[in-house]
């Protein structure tokens, strides 16, 4: 059975700053998807990483993918304050998400 | 992506009734999934809609609680039966187009059982 454990759970940052959420899964998956949830929303697509070595970026996110450590990271750079949300990984067998990364950036 | 329309977008029931949410997606999509999202905790997958066949139910999920439907490849309903506070959560559905790999979340409902 799949399981997906991120961390860390919760994060607390200043603005400005860089910080990587870390996103491990027990089986063999090939492809990895990041979701953000604002307070009371639905769930925002971010990115969906394909293969191994696979890297996308959008502003200040960059999310990565290694099958083989069975291992995806969401990077954040100098952060700022639009970025507070939840951050869910999800693999693709049977679809199971990660707990969630509740981010809180500071001014 | 596509588009979808989840309605209700939250009810507040009373216990032993049942609650029947929709989600209409402006597309033909493949495949349809149903979720429930406790207070503060992730999402956890409840079935998969299959088009013309009964629901696939993941572990922990059964069809007399959650009875779903799908007549065409745009529209599903999700009946949360008999419900007690514990089904207070808010519910999801989403969709996957064929040869797509980006999922597309409705709204969410928010129940709330008193």
């Amino acid at each position: 059975e799949l399981k997906v454990e991120q961390n860390p759970l919760f994060l607390s940052m200043q603005e400005g700053k860089n910080y990587t959420i870390y996103c491990n899964y027990s089986t063999t998956s090939d492809r990895l998807y990041w979701y953000r949830q604002d307070p009371g929303k639905s769930l925002e697509s971010l990115f969906v990483l394909l293969s191994n070595g696979a890297v996308k970026q959008e502003g200040r996110l960059m999310a990565s993918l290694d099958t083989k450590a069975r291992l995806s990271t969401l990077h954040i750079t100098a952060a700022v304050h639009d970025l507070s949300a939840t951050y869910f990984c999800k693999g693709a067998q049977k679809l199971v998400f990660g707990q969630g990364t509740r981010l809180t950036i500071n001014p | 992506s596509a588009v979808i329309s989840q309605k209700p977008s939250r009810d507040i029931c009373q216990r032993g009734t049942s609650l029947t949410i929709q989600c209409q997606v402006d597309s033909q999509v493949t495949m349809m999934f149903w979720y429930r999202q406790q207070p503060g905790q992730s999402l956890t997958l409840i079935a998969t809609a299959n088009q013309g066949s009964e629901a696939t139910y993941e572990s922990g999920f059964v069809i007399d609680k959650f009875p779903i439907s799908r007549p065409n490849l745009t529209f599903s309903t999700l009946t949360v039966s008999n419900m007690s506070p514990e089904d207070s959560s808010i519910y999801l559905c989403s969709v996957v187009r064929e040869g797509g790999y980006g999922y597309t979340f409705g709204s969410g409902t928010r129940l709330t059982v008193v």
